[in-house]
């Protein structure tokens, strides 16, 4: 059974840092490239960034760029998300996602971040 | 960034009707579509993908169609488990990015 399980989330003060990651399990992690996407309070759904499956490509959303790192140990089956320099708007939900052919068909259950003084 | 924008942004409807969601696309997407549909407090979930063909496990009441720019998502027969909040999202070019949603309510 496919399993994804984000942990990290939790209260962080304006300016600060927080590392996300999210455990994979059930399939041949190293064979997907991986999302995280986030989803504000009573908002949709927001593209963060990507990874390829050999984690040699990454892409940002233009709202984390610079701010935000993503990176995977396919040895540990583990995505994370480094992020730095918080935001009250970067307050959300943050999922991590697998992507097959462009589908995001695996979605973890998502951890809270909550940015506030 | 392609940009992709649904309508409605919500709607309601009684057991057992016919609802129809659309998402166009700020450019074309051949048909890399896909839909997922979000319940309070839960992850999104896979309902159709590459524009029309149906998620493993999804009911077949679920039906999806378009190409190029306009795209529908299809509910008939409606159940109580199906009002929930619909998504629409992009697979053609990084960033996939996702529609604002429709939220699907009992009328």
């Amino acid at each position: 059974e496919v399993q994804l399980v984000e942990s990290g989330g939790g209260l962080v003060q304006p300016g600060g840092s927080l590392r996300l990651s999210c455990a994979a399990s059930g399939f041949a992690f190293s064979n997907y490239a991986m999302h995280w996407v986030r989803q504000a309070p009573g908002k949709g759904l927001e593209y963060v960034s990507a990874i390829s499956s050999n984690g040699y490509n990454t892409d940002y959303a233009n709202s984390v760029k610079g701010r935000f790192t993503i990176s995977r140990d396919n040895s540990k089956n583990t995505l994370y998300l480094q992020m730095g320099s918080l935001r009250a708007e970067d307050m959300a939900v943050y999922y991590c996602a697998r992507v097959a052919r462009g589908k995001f068909d695996y979605w973890g259950q998502g951890t809270l971040v909550t940015v506030s003084s | 960034d392609i940009q992709m924008t649904q309508s409605p942004s919500s709607l309601s409807a009684s057991i057992g009707g016919r609802v129809t969601i659309t998402c166009r696309a700020s450019q074309s997407i051949n048909r890399y579509l896909n839909w997922y549909q979000q319940k309070p407090g839960k992850a999104p979930k896979l309902l159709i993908y590459d524009a029309a063909s149906l998620q493993s496990g999804v009911p077949s009441r679920f039906s999806g169609s378009g190409s190029g720019t306009d795209f529908t998502l299809t509910i008939s027969s409606l159940q109580p488990e199906d009002f929930a909040t619909y998504y629409c999202q992009q697979s053609f070019s990084t960033p996939y990015s996702f529609g604002q949603g429709t939220k699907l309510e009992i009328k």
